[in-house]
C-alpha cells in the first residue's frame, strides 16, 4: 500500500527567508503524481504545486519549487522569499496511475510558522 | 464559476442524533470525493461517488455513513447515531472526469459530537 510521510510536524522561518518542508513516499508505482497542498486556518485546502513523475523537471510556481527525487521516492517543497501569508498546514499527497488509484493518500503534515 | 461548497461549515450534534454534511461540486464536476480529517492529521479518503453510484466505498466504516450523489442535488455524507469518535473535519472534493488528476476542495465541515 503507498504511504507518505511527512517527518516535520512543525517548521519555522523568517520571513523573507527560503524553508524547505520534507516529503517521502512509498509505492511500488512508477507513474503517479505528487501534490503539495496548504490548509490555511480558513481549512481550505489549496492546491500548492503539483509533479508528474513521469516529468523529470522539477515543478515551479512563482516561489514553490519542489526538489523531486524518484528513485529517492522524495517530495520536497521549497518556499522561497516566504511571507506572512505562507503561514498554514503543508500537505503532501500521492495519487496513483491515471484512471486507476484516484483516491489522494495523505502525509499527516507540516505546521510551516513565519516569524516577522 | 463557484467552487466546491459545503454546508454547513459547522455541524454540532449530541451523541446519537443523525448528522447529514452536504455537498455541491464545482459546475461540470460528477465526481465527488469525501475525506475525513481527524486532528493533527491528514485527510483519509472515504468514498468516492458519481452522478447516482458508489463507485468506491472502501474507505467508509461499515455501519453508521452512508453516502449517496443523486442525479439532482448536491453528495450527502450521512451518519447515523454519532459518537465522540465521529468528531473531524469532512472534506469534499470534486472533479469533471475520473482520470483527473486534480480534485478541487471545498472549506469542510466542522462535526463536534457532545
Amino acid at each position: 500500500a503507498q504511504t507518505v510521510t511527512q517527518s516535520q510536524p512543525e517548521m519555522s522561518v523568517q520571513e523573507a527567508e527560503t524553508v524547505t518542508l520534507s516529503c517521502t513516499y512509498d509505492t511500488s508505482e512508477s507513474d503517479y503524481y505528487l501534490f503539495w497542498y496548504k490548509q490555511p486556518p480558513s481549512r481550505q485546502m489549496i492546491l500548492v504545486i503539483r509533479q508528474e513523475a513521469y516529468k523529470q523537471q522539477n515543478a515551479t510556481e512563482n516561489r514553490f519549487s519542489v526538489n523531486f527525487q524518484k528513485a529517492a521516492k522524495s517530495f520536497s517543497l521549497k518556499i522561497s522569499d516566504s511571507q506572512l501569508g505562507d503561514a498554514a498546514m503543508y500537505f503532501c499527497a500521492y495519487r496513483g496511475p491515471m484512471d486507476s488509484n484516484y483516491q489522494l493518500i495523505w502525509g499527516a503534515g507540516t505546521k510551516l510558522i513565519i516569524k516577522p | 464559476n463557484a467552487g466546491v461548497m459545503q454546508n454547513p461549515r459547522h455541524l454540532v450534534r449530541r451523541r446519537g442524533q443523525e448528522a447529514r454534511l452536504r455537498c455541491s461540486p464545482m459546475k461540470g464536476h460528477s465526481h465527488v470525493y469525501w475525506y475525513r480529517q481527524l486532528p493533527e492529521e491528514g485527510l483519509k479518503f472515504m468514498v468516492y461517488l458519481q452522478k447516482e453510484n458508489i463507485i468506491d466505498e472502501s474507505g467508509m466504516p461499515k455501519e453508521r455513513f452512508s453516502a449517496e450523489f443523486p442525479k439532482e442535488g448536491p453528495s450527502i455524507l450521512r451518519i447515523q447515531q454519532v459518537v465522540r469518535g465521529d468528531s473531524a473535519a469532512y472534506f469534499c472534493a470534486s472533479s469533471p472526469w475520473r482520470s483527473n488528476t486534480e480534485a478541487f476542495f471545498g472549506q469542510g465541515t466542522r462535526l463536534t459530537v457532545v
